[in-house]
């Protein structure tokens, strides 16, 4: 299963509210995750089963869809989701990953 | 504290072979089905291959398919990747991740740099 993620990269400014889009190439239900990578660091698990925000991540994360279209919303942009978001299947193996949406400050 | 700490990385010419391991603890090991995901440089993520909780499971990538074993030791806490036939395309930082197998990959170690290169 191909995942696609739009834009490849954004430039937004502190408070501005974010969307990422990722899109299967075939149904996956809701076994969506969506991560945030920092430079030099691990990814880490934001959102689960497309909508379920993991412990401890800021509220201002949510995630949306099921099938084959989903996004990502930051409702208002801080100076530490500076990063890049990836999306995630684990529908069925092999388990794929989106190439990635760079965030970065306008 | 939980925590997945990996080792085992370096460089390795073409054709050879690397165990990577990863020390799990703080949380209960046998549990959780667990992953080895990889990052070639300057590129996105790569899911590399899961193990069930008991090991009954196994499933790669194609890519590393008959090169690539993982397995598990639960009562040693401790995830491994053995890695043969290594090419130069697998030279990545390699990570291992707790996976709650629908659910996405909560724990992440810091990672291992595999290099092969002659």
């Amino acid at each position: 299963i191909q995942l696609t993620q739009s834009p490849s990269s954004l430039s937004a400014s502190v408070g501005d509210r974010v969307t990422i889009t990722c899109r299967a190439s075939q149904g996956i239900s809701s076994y969506l995750a969506w991560y945030q990578q920092k430079p030099g660091k691990a990814p880490k698990l934001l959102i689960y089963a497309a909508s379920t925000l993991q412990s401890g991540v800021p509220s201002r994360f949510s995630g949306s869809g099921s099938g084959t279209d989903f996004t990502l919303t930051i409702s208002s942009l801080q100076p530490e989701d500076f990063a890049t978001y990836y999306c995630q299947q684990l529908n069925s193996y092999p388990i794929t990953f989106g190439p990635g949406t760079k965030v970065d400050i306008k | 504290e939980v925590q997945l700490v990996e080792s085992g990385g370096g460089l390795v010419q073409p054709g050879g072979s690397l165990r990577l391991s990863c020390a799990a603890s703080g949380f209960t090991f046998s549990s959780y089905w667990m992953s080895w995901v990889r990052q070639a440089p300057g590129k996105g993520l790569e899911w590399v291959a899961n193990i069930k909780q008991d090991g009954s499971e196994k499933y790669y990538v194609d890519s590393v398919k008959g090169r690539f074993t993982i397995s598990r030791d639960n009562a040693k806490n401790s995830l491994y990747l053995q890695m043969n036939s290594l090419r130069a395309e697998d030279t990545a930082v390699y990570y291992c991740a707790s996976s709650r197998r629908y659910y996405g990959m909560d724990v992440w170690g810091q990672g291992t740099t595999v290099t092969v290169s002659s």
